[in-house]
């Protein structure tokens, strides 16, 4: 069965500075891997996925990924963050072993200081 | 495009009674949808897979007569809380999976429907 870490809970980080979620999954085969993104009280907005190809995503806001097989991660990066990146982001993964579900990572709270 | 809506957005009901939860793919077909179940600050568990046309597969510890999932359509997904209590308070958010295409792992969500028993 896949399964997804998100080592951090809450990060907290300054407006104009750089941002890095860590996402670790354990799967046998490639998995099919996502970033997803939620504000308060709202469904989740695709940031990102990675199914084949070049190991570097990149994706919406400014959002890039980078697969790396040999450390089973798939960390989600941003150069510099604005106050509305404020949120709550969940890594996934699916298999198409496991009848194409997601499974999701914990979720790690950014916030971000004026 | 792939836009997917849910109805109500919050929903307030008294323990004991049922509630249905609507998600429906605005633009496209979907086949099979998901309903998912999120408390706070925590993730999003896995309830069941609705089919359309067929019965849906639920996750293990998800009760199906609790939680009736009806695929009726290409583009409607319903469910219903049965005698709902306040333990049933959460957040329930659906995704779609669009017909046709090639990236068939790409799950559309819905705005989730706020659900509390009083």
């Amino acid at each position: 069965a896949q399964s997804v870490t998100q080592p951090d809970i809450h990060i907290t980080v300054s407006e104009g500075a750089s941002l890095e979620l860590r996402c670790n999954y354990s799967y046998g085969a490639t998995p099919y891997l996502f970033w997803y993104v939620q504000s308060p009280g709202q469904g989740l907005q695709l940031l990102l996925k990675y199914f084949s190809g070049d190991t570097l995503v990149q994706g919406i806001k400014g959002f890039e990924a980078e697969f790396k097989r040999s450390q089973s991660s798939f960390n989600l990066r941003k150069p510099s963050v604005h106050w509305s990146d404020a949120a709550e982001y969940f890594c996934a993964v699916g298999a198409r072993a496991a009848g194409n579900k997601l499974t999701f990572g914990g979720g790690t709270r950014v916030l971000v200081k004026p | 495009g792939a836009v997917v809506s849910q109805h109500p957005s919050r929903v307030i009901c008294k323990s004991g009674t049922s509630v249905k939860i609507e998600c429906r793919s605005l633009d496209f077909q979907a086949t099979t949808m998901f309903w998912y179940r999120q408390f706070p600050k925590q993730s999003l568990m896995l309830m069941a897979t609705s089919n359309e046309g067929s019965k849906a597969t639920y996750e293990q510890g998800v009760e199906k007569d609790k939680f009736l999932i009806n695929h009726a359509s290409l583009t409607l997904s319903t469910l219903t809380v049965t005698s709902a209590h306040p333990e049933d308070s959460s957040f329930y958010i659906c995704s779609a999976r669009e017909d046709g295409r090639g990236q068939l792992y790409e799950q559309y969500f819905g705005p989730g429907t706020r659900l509390t028993v009083t």
